[in-house]
């Protein structure tokens, strides 16, 4: 199976930060990643497929980049409902999600 | 809108199967390009993905579940299944089904609201 490891675990951030978390993956999977959010709760409302395409709906502060096995998710300005766990996921064999990034309130 | 909505027990003993129901609704499960997957997460835990169906009855389980694993679809009932046998503790989880835009390992479009499953004696 492919391993997809998120850092950092918790972050704490203030409205306003520019907020990036990284996901990488243990052996190369192209463009094949997702993210989402998830509130406590809820189930997981999907961000971004594809690596960087920007799920409908979602706001265009948050934005991904990357490639092969190193990845990141950008909130350009954090806003009070960003305030949630992310997970990434690869799905170039099968489907692995990373442990999860807490954004807390700093 | 498509909308995904799980049932079933919330509470299954010990070597017994866990059996699980997706309903869909705003959308015919036969007539879109979605696969169907079951996905779940340990109270406090990371996200797993468990299988995935097409309605034409394809199936894709992940390797550490796949002995005990079968998912099924009824398009009469716009409904997909999971039964996972055997189960045991580790098994305690919230389980969502989700709508699959892609191929079977796809992202994860749609997801239900997911259901709750202890086992427990």
């Amino acid at each position: 199976d492919i391993q997809m490891t998120q850092s950092p675990s918790t972050l704490s951030a203030s409205v306003g930060d520019r907020v990036t978390i990284t996901c990488r993956a243990s052996q190369s999977i192209g463009n094949w990643l997702a993210w989402y959010q998830q509130k406590p709760g809820k189930a997981p409302n999907l961000l971004i497929y594809e690596t960087s395409n920007l799920e409908s709906g979602v706001p265009s502060r948050f934005s991904g980049s990357g490639s092969g096995t190193e990845f990141t998710l950008t909130i350009s300005s954090l806003q009070p409902d960003d305030f949630a766990t992310y997970y990434c996921q690869q799905y170039s064999s099968d489907s692995t999600f990373g442990q999860g990034t807490k954004v807390e309130v700093k | 809108q498509l909308q995904l909505q799980e049932s079933g027990p919330g509470l299954v003993k010990p070597s017994e199967t866990l059996s699980l129901t997706c309903t869909v609704s705003g959308g015919s499960i036969s007539g879109s390009t979605y696969y169907w997957g079951w996905i779940r997460q340990p109270p406090g835990k990371g996200l797993e993905w468990i299988g995935s169906i097409h309605y034409s009855g394809n199936t894709y389980y992940k390797s550490s579940v796949k002995s005990r694993v079968v998912i099924s679809v009824d398009p009469s009932k716009n409904q997909f299944s999971l039964n996972l046998s055997s189960v045991t503790a580790v098994d305690t989880a919230l389980y969502y089904c989700a709508a699959i835009r892609g191929s079977y390992d796809d992202h994860f479009h749609i997801w239900g609201q997911g259901t709750m499953v202890t086992v427990s004696s």
